[in-house]
């Protein structure tokens, strides 16, 4: 069955420092996403992607983090100067389309000290 | 009054037990409608995925929605102790934007 692969799995960096996480979403997905999940807490959503360009953001996107489509197969999330409060499980997830449910990754732990 | 709310749990039954797994939710403009399973530490699975009113099956699983009351529901027969997780509803009122979560319930499913 496709799946929506994620690296690395868990990453450890230090405050201050950027971390791109990488996504290769499932081949004949359209839409990309990013949620993220504080641990014991539920899950929130970033951003979403389509055509390109980001669809929708939440508030939580804000100008620390960006997205990319680099090439035809990898989406990152890119966060430019990490705090404490970032660590968290970063999801990824694709659809392709209206009548399809999210397929999710299985996550990039954030750590950060 | 949040989003999207779920009974925490935990919720414990017997092996074989039908499971009724339940979200509320407060925007009437929400349409479309998803139930993940997430083991610990893993990424949400998806399960069901419906849009607008009514009910869909899927093997063990049947998900209902019902839009005049903003209640969703999820039933699990002939549960089994693999089914033992957090279920997750999800919900949005746009696809391919923002589905909202609910803070999941806990199943354990006691051989």
């Amino acid at each position: 069955e496709p799946e929506v692969t994620q690296t690395p799995s868990h990453q450890v960096t230090q405050m201050g420092q950027e971390v791109i996480l990488r996504c290769v979403p499932i081949s004949n997905h359209l839409y990309f996403y990013w949620y993220r999940q504080i641990l014991g807490q539920k899950v929130e959503f970033l951003v979403s992607f389509y055509n390109n360009e980001i669809s929708e953001k939440s508030e939580i996107f804000d100008d620390q983090f960006s997205v990319e489509r680099p090439d035809g197969s990898n989406f990152t999330l890119k966060i430019r100067s990490t705090k404490l409060e970032d660590s968290a499980m970063y999801f990824c997830a694709s659809s392709e389309g209206q009548g399809g449910g999210y397929t999710f990754g299985s996550g990039t732990r954030l750590t950060v000290v | 009054q949040k989003e999207v709310e779920q009974d925490p749990g935990p919720l414990s039954v017997p092996e074989g037990a039908i499971v009724s797994l339940n979200c509320t939710y407060s925007n009437s403009a929400f349409q479309y409608f998803m139930w993940y399973r997430q083991y610990s530490r893993k990424g949400p699975e998806l399960l069901m995925y419906t849009y607008s009113s009514g009910n869909k099956e899927d093997g063990r699983f049947t998900a209902q929605v019902d839009k005049s009351s903003k209640y969703i529901s999820l039933f699990i027969r002939d549960s089994q102790p693999s089914d033992s997780a957090t279920y997750l509803c999800a919900m949005s009122p746009v696809y391919g934007q923002n589905f909202v979560f609910g803070p999941g319930t806990r199943l354990s499913v006691l051989p």
